[in-house]
């Protein structure tokens, strides 16, 4: 089992749309989470973080924990063209770790 | 400014020689990372420290060797034992253990030609 599972995508959603992307982990000793955004050839930059279980929100994200379940989401709002990258989400048992990330397609 | 420089931002290799990519950070950080991304994945740990002269295998070691001899130095050797190394390589560093946000370096785009 891998330790940081998400869908690879790609997931296409309309502009304006709610894209919904999804991350499974499996040390339950995880105490901070991650939401990075790539565009191609780039570095990863931070979008959300979140530590305790719940809803974060910031501006059009919002992050959702829920550490029994072991999952943890990120909601973009009113999708736009330029959201369109690759969406890693990143755990930290011991060390920081992260998954195959989600394509996001939002095309107008 | 304070922030992470990785070089060269494109490397290329023969086979058969080893080759050092350098991440220097002067946000006075206690970890630091190497990770490697294969087009269309993720980011795989190779390897990690967290404090000064000591470090950790991640998942895809083989073939890499780091030092960490100062605070804001680590460099990542690739070796010839890594039989495929072409790739994009990232450095990361975080304040402590991993708990807040990581920064990144612009990374390197190794070949081996």
């Amino acid at each position: 089992q891998k330790e940081v599972e998400q869908n690879s995508g790609p997931l296409s959603v309309p502009e304006g749309a709610i894209a919904s992307l999804n991350c499974t982990y499996s040390d339950r000793g995880s105490q901070s989470f991650f939401w990075y955004r790539q565009y191609s050839g780039k570095s990863p930059e931070l979008i959300m973080f979140i530590y305790s279980n719940g809803d974060k929100e910031d501006g059009r994200f919002t992050a959702q924990l829920n550490k029994a379940s072991q999952y943890v989401s990120l909601l973009i709002r009113d999708s736009q063209p330029s959201d369109s990258a690759t969406y890693l989400c990143a755990v930290t048992p011991d060390k920081l770790i992260f998954g195959t990330g989600t394509r996001l397609q939002v095309f107008p | 400014d304070g922030g992470i420089t990785q070089s060269p931002k494109y490397l290329f290799r023969k086979e058969g020689q080893n080759v050092t990519l350098s991440c220097e950070q002067n946000l006075n950080h206690d970890a630091m990372y190497w990770y490697r991304q294969d087009p269309g994945q993720g980011l795989r740990l190779i390897y990690y420290s967290q404090i000064v002269n000591d470090f950790q295998k991640g998942d895809i070691a083989e073939g890499y060797s780091v030092s960490r001899e100062k605070k804001e130095s680590f460099p990542l050797t690739v070796t010839s034992a890594q039989k495929n190394p072409t790739a994009f390589y990232l450095c990361a560093s975080t304040p402590d253990r991993g708990g807040t946000e990581a920064f990144f370096g612009q990374g390197t785009r190794l070949t081996v030609v």
